[in-house]
């Protein structure tokens, strides 16, 4: 079946430092990836998505890139601020037409202090 | 605010019992998605309903069942409640007309079971 595998939490990191999380798949023809964050007592939000290989994502300043040869999908922002502090979440949608399931890492916390 | 609400926020109950959790999805949302997170399992994707149909199923257990009403918000039933089953329910609507569409998340009810 379909999974993602991302690195384990917690990441910290000062303020303005450059952030990578890293996330790799598995799964059955072309899925789509997203990458979500959620803050602190709230519910997820989309941060970015990539729909076929070599598409780039971007958003708030983070980027990620879906390569198919590698199967991963890897979270990069230049220099992160105190305000991105929260649990991010890799995933992917497998299904077609209008069934959709998305499938999602277990989540890396990003610390970031002053 | 993603524009999906649910209610009730919170939900303490005793092993055994019964609970119903509802959703309202964005306006002209025709999809609506369950998914369970807890410590130990991570996110998990449950159900999705579109514009009232069933369309694709996860690891959702007998115990539990959704359905999607004809205004489209969507009520998903939990019973027997067992202690594991604490955690915080999301739903989340998309437009759902193919299946790599955005979904918005709801802020999530918490489950506690005693």
């Amino acid at each position: 079946g379909n999974s993602v595998t991302q690195m384990e939490g917690p990441v910290t990191l000062s303020e303005e430092a450059f952030l990578t999380i890293n996330c790799t798949y598995t799964a059955t023809g072309y899925p789509s990836l997203f990458w979500y964050v959620q803050y602190p007592g709230e519910g997820l939000q989309l941060l970015l998505k990539a729909t076929k290989a070599d598409d780039k994502g971007s958003n708030k300043g983070f980027e990620a890139t879906y390569r198919k040869e590698t199967t991963s999908f890897h979270l990069e922002k230049g220099s992160v601020q105190v305000s991105d502090s929260a649990v991010y979440f890799c995933a992917l949608i497998s299904g077609g037409g209008t069934a959709s399931k998305l499938t999602f890492g277990t989540g890396t916390r990003l610390q970031v202090t002053l | 605010d993603s524009g999906v609400t649910q209610t009730p926020k919170h939900l303490i109950t005793a092993t055994g019992q019964r609970v119903t959790l509802r959703c309202s999805p964005r306006s002209g949302d025709l999809s609506v998605y369950w998914y369970q997170q807890s410590l130990d399992q991570g996110l998990q994707f449950l159900i999705q309903y579109y514009n009232g149909e069933e369309r694709a199923k996860g690891n959702i257990l007998e115990r539990f069942s959704a359905q999607q009403f004809p205004d489209l918000h969507s009520e998903l039933n939990l019973s027997s409640l067992e202690l594991g089953d604490s955690a915080l329910y999301f739903c989340a609507s998309s437009t759902g007309t193919v299946s790599y569409n955005e979904q918005f998340f709801g802020p999530g009810t918490r489950l506690t079971v005693l």
